[in-house]
């Protein structure tokens, strides 16, 4: 299955300002994806990032918000803009290759926001 | 669109009891099922997945989990529960676009 670097693994940073989490897959991947973990809560999903093209997002999120990019088959990033305190979360990218699997998961980042 | 439903958030156990977690689905289609396991401040780790082959899926650590078609339902259990079992559990599907959604979680506590 194919092996993630995720970085950074945590950050504590201001409101207002935004910050830049990366997903590094060691391998080409077919499907992205970015969720969150809210403190003490599940994993939702936030949006499918698509290689070369805008990223699908689910309800609740914008691009504006949380702009994301693909630009090839093993990286990608999801920017968390403007931050406000209800931002900090674990932000966590997920990929598979469609029709062999397994789902991989990275180690997460832990954003706070002060 | 599919969604998972954990009908406990807390399960309590003593260590060497069974362990039984639930969990009911809802999906359009024939959907793929996980359990994943989240130790205290550790990332995913996949217990078992059901992907349309057997119905009684095992998977590691001692887990099992069996796909219940007519009731909705992929339960997780494990004979005998072991300190290190303590965690927060995800029951976990996917339909054919591959998103996943996750359940609430229910966390798991062993008492010695």
């Amino acid at each position: 299955s194919a092996v993630i670097s995720q970085k950074p693994s945590r950050d504590i940073c201001q409101r207002g300002t935004s910050l830049t989490i990366q997903c590094q897959v060691d391998s080409q991947v077919t499907m992205m994806f970015w969720y969150r973990q809210q403190p003490g809560q599940s994993l939702t999903l936030i949006a499918t990032a698509n290689q070369g093209s805008e990223a699908t997002y689910e309800s609740g999120f914008v691009i504006d918000k949380f702009p994301i990019s693909r630009p090839n088959l093993t990286f990608s990033t999801l920017t968390v803009s403007n931050m406000s305190p209800e931002d900090s979360s674990i932000y966590l990218c997920s990929v598979v290759q469609v029709t062999q699997g397994p789902y991989t998961f990275g180690s997460g980042t832990r954003l706070t926001v002060v | 669109a599919q969604s998972v439903t954990q009908l406990d958030s807390h399960v309590s156990v003593s260590e060497g009891t069974p362990v039984l977690l639930r969990c009911n689905y809802s999906s359009s289609y024939s959907p793929s099922l996980f359990w994943y396991v989240q130790h205290p401040n550790k990332g995913l780790q996949l217990l078992l997945k059901y992907t349309s082959a057997a119905t009684l899926v095992k998977g590691i650590n001692g887990f099992e989990a069996e796909f219940k078609k007519s009731e909705t339902s992929f339960h997780l259990t494990k004979p005998s529960a072991h300190m290190s079992d303590a965690a927060e559990y995800f029951c976990v599907v996917t339909n054919n676009d591959y998103k996943l959604s996750f359940g609430a979680g229910t966390t798991v506590t062993v008492r010695a």
